[in-house]
């Protein structure tokens, strides 16, 4: 299993402006992915943080407006570029272990753009 | 593409009484893997239980089991025994580490 400490836990924000969220694990993991949970909505997959390279992106979402790293296999951030309104969601890292299904969740940012 | 769908936008069912919520899917995979995800008020993830779809028998989790159908492409859960504490937002998802959810099923669970 893993445990996955994700902050900041909630903010508020200017449009505009950016934020980074950070999710570390307490121990290595094969696989790390960040997911949008919009207001009432289910989970969408944003894209899968490579280690030491750059993220592959699902359709619809793009690097200069989610830029992310993964600098080793414990830590990843996800940011937010020049935020909107519609930006304001909840936001999930997950991680996984290649020789295990399951996939753990940290408990969630929620983004709120004023 | 994988697609889940779960039709039940919210359901109501009393304590201790039994539930059980839809999902079907679509894949052209012939191996993969289904899960139900609860998602409480606190916003955390927590698994109820994974189904493997080349195993025939379906998956049971103490109150929790499903009923798998392959050929239909149907993926059901039931909670028997309901508590307050399953009061939650349930998600049907397809996939491994990396999921393909359903729109959601938020169950209330009544005293």
């Amino acid at each position: 299993s893993a445990v996955i400490s994700q902050k900041p836990s909630r903010d508020i924000c200017q449009r505009g402006t950016s934020l980074t969220i950070q999710c570390q694990v307490d121990s290595q993991v094969t696989m790390m992915f960040w997911y949008r949970q919009q207001p009432g909505q289910s989970l969408t997959l944003i894209a899968t943080a490579n280690q030491g390279s750059e993220a592959t992106y699902e359709s619809g979402f793009v690097i200069d407006k989610f830029p992310i790293s993964r600098p080793n296999l414990t830590f990843s951030t996800l940011t937010v570029s020049n935020m909107s309104p519609e930006d304001s969601s909840i936001y999930l890292c997950s991680v996984g272990f290649r020789q295990s299904t399951e996939a753990f969740f940290g408990q969630g940012t929620r983004l709120t753009v004023v | 593409a994988q697609t889940v769908t779960q039709s039940q936008p919210e359901m109501s069912v009393q304590e201790a009484e039994t539930v059980t919520l839809s999902c079907t899917y679509d894949t052209s995979e012939n191996n993969y893997y289904l899960f139900w995800y609860k998602q409480p008020p606190s916003r955390q993830m927590i698994l109820v239980i994974r189904q493997e779809a080349y195993k025939q028998q379906n998956a049971t989790e103490n109150r929790f089991s499903v009923n798998f159908q392959k050929a239909a492409k149907s993926f059901s859960l039931k909670i028997s025994d309901s508590q307050l504490g399953d009061t939650a937002m349930y998600f049907c998802a397809f996939g491994g580490n990396k999921l393909v959810f359903g729109a959601g099923t938020i169950l209330r669970v009544k005293s």
